[in-house]
């Protein structure tokens, strides 16, 4: 399958820094990109949908201000957590959604990334 | 009602028995199908796509999806300790794929 690698695989920062996070596609390009967020023992929450080239979709609840997110290139999406508090750690992952013929486009998700803000 | 529904488990299987893993799903509109694999503190790992309806089969993992009774299932034959995780079910629908929460699977060896 496709090939989705995120940068850092963890990260322990102090209250009130910001945060970048990398998503890149490394075997095709990718239009679409997701980013999820995962509290212990909970499901995956989408965030937001990042469309290459244009402002990032958010899912209701999240604050654009807080969690900017940009996509660049085909292969680059990055998200940003601003003034970190310790209620944003979790687990970050990303998807990237690999093209497909008709309905059959797939996507592959990133090995995530954990947030401690201390 | 949720969009895509799986009971949270865990559900217990012997080793070398067949896990059933069961979903359903409220979108008419949907057309594919994931089960995804989610170990412990990883992120979650493709196992299997599905578009039709009937079965799909690959290796040990058989998809089987049933648009009318907007059902998918995932069958593990021969269920091995490594098998045990979180499986989640995931559907297409127009813009996004949704997900439900996840079946936590657990093989007693």
């Amino acid at each position: 399958g496709a090939v989705v690698s995120q940068h850092p695989s963890w990260v322990i920062c102090k209250s009130g820094t910001s945060v970048k996070i990398e998503c890149r596609s490394l075997d095709f390009q990718a239009t679409t990109m997701f980013w999820y967020r995962q509290f212990p023992k909970q499901s995956l929450m989408l965030m937001a949908t990042s469309n290459e080239g244009s402002k990032a979709t958010y899912e209701q609840g999240v604050e654009k201000d807080k969690f900017l997110i940009n996509h660049a290139s085909l292969t680059l999406s990055t998200l940003t957590v601003t003034s970190a508090h310790p209620e944003d750690s979790s687990f970050y992952i990303c998807s990237a959604r690999a093209p497909g013929q008709g309905s059959t486009d797939t996507q592959y998700f990133g090995p995530g990334t954990r947030l401690t803000v201390l | 009602q949720k969009e895509v529904e799986q009971n949270s488990g865990p559900l217990s299987v012997p080793e070398g028995a067949i896990a059933s893993l069961n979903c359903t799903y409220s979108d008419r509109v949907s057309q594919s199908f994931f089960w995804y694999r989610q170990y412990s503190g990883k992120s979650p790992e493709l196992i299997m796509s599905i578009y039709s309806n009937g079965d799909k089969e690959d290796g040990r993992f058989t998809a089987q999806l049933n648009k009318a009774s907007q059902y998918v299932s995932l069958l593990i034959r021969d269920s091995q300790p490594s098998d045990s995780a979180t499986y989640l079910c995931a559907s297409r629908g127009y813009q996004k794929v949704t997900f439900g929460t996840g079946t936590k699977l657990q093989v007693i060896p």
